[in-house]
């Protein structure tokens, strides 16, 4: 039983391309997460929902939109893709009141060529 | 001066050594202290976490924190092979989930046997 599972787990496409990752959790956790970790491994919260509303929103472009449809679920949609999206994202997932205690998901690989 | 800074290494240890892991930070409001591990291609689990000043043991892992000096660390004892992979300290005001951590770079670590 994956706790966090996102999919894709790779995804390659080409630069101004649209597209989508999806996260789910099974862990009844009512706070989600999206995280960018870059090729020198720094990783960077980039949103957070809690039951459906958004509570954390760094500075990220607007191509990159969330929706969470319900608490265990938080989808990450890109819109016209940049070299610079290259990296790992992934889906997190936590209680309100332990935020520190993040489980994460095992990540997509995006690639933009 | 970055909030979080945690030297990359790479760190190669024999197996059995007593490892030492560190991270300085320069925000004093940060509170909760976290220690993650991230194995090759899979995302960071939750290893080790601390409120405040003070040291946590779980077995063969240790973690301390030293906020006078804005100084956390991580040691591993007897290590192991299975102990290789990157350490990501992590930090944060507060543990509700609209606060978020930020974390270090991470350290790779390699215990050879």
């Amino acid at each position: 039983d994956t706790a966090v599972s996102q999919t894709p787990k790779y995804l390659v496409t080409q630069m101004g391309n649209d597209k989508s990752i999806k996260c789910e959790q099974n862990l009844g956790h009512d706070t989600m997460y999206w995280y960018k970790q870059d090729s020198k491994k720094f990783l960077k919260i980039m949103f957070s929902y809690n039951n459906k509303e958004l509570i954390i929103n760094e500075t990220v472009p607007n191509r990159f939109s969330p929706k969470s449809p319900d608490k265990a679920h938080l989808n990450l949609h890109i819109n016209s893709l940049e070299l610079g999206d290259s990296a790992v994202y992934f889906c997190a997932s936590s209680l309100v009141r332990a935020g520190e205690k993040l489980f994460f998901g095992s990540g997509t690989q995006l690639s933009v060529l | 001066q970055k909030e979080v800074e945690q030297d990359p290494g790479p760190l190669s240890v024999p197996e059995g050594a007593i490892v030492s892991l560190n991270c300085t930070y320069s925000n004093s409001a940060f509170q909760y202290f976290m220690w993650y591990r991230q194995y090759s291609r899979k995302g960071p689990e939750l290893l080790m976490y601390t409120y405040s000043s003070g040291n946590k043991e779980d077995g063969r892992f240790t973690a301390q924190v030293d906020k006078s000096s804005k100084y956390i660390s991580l040691f591993i004892r007897d290590s192991q092979p299975s102990d290789s992979a990157t350490y990501l300290c992590a930090m944060s005001r507060g543990n509700q989930a609209g606060t978020a951590l930020i974390f270090g770079k991470g350290t790779t670590l390699s215990v050879s046997s």
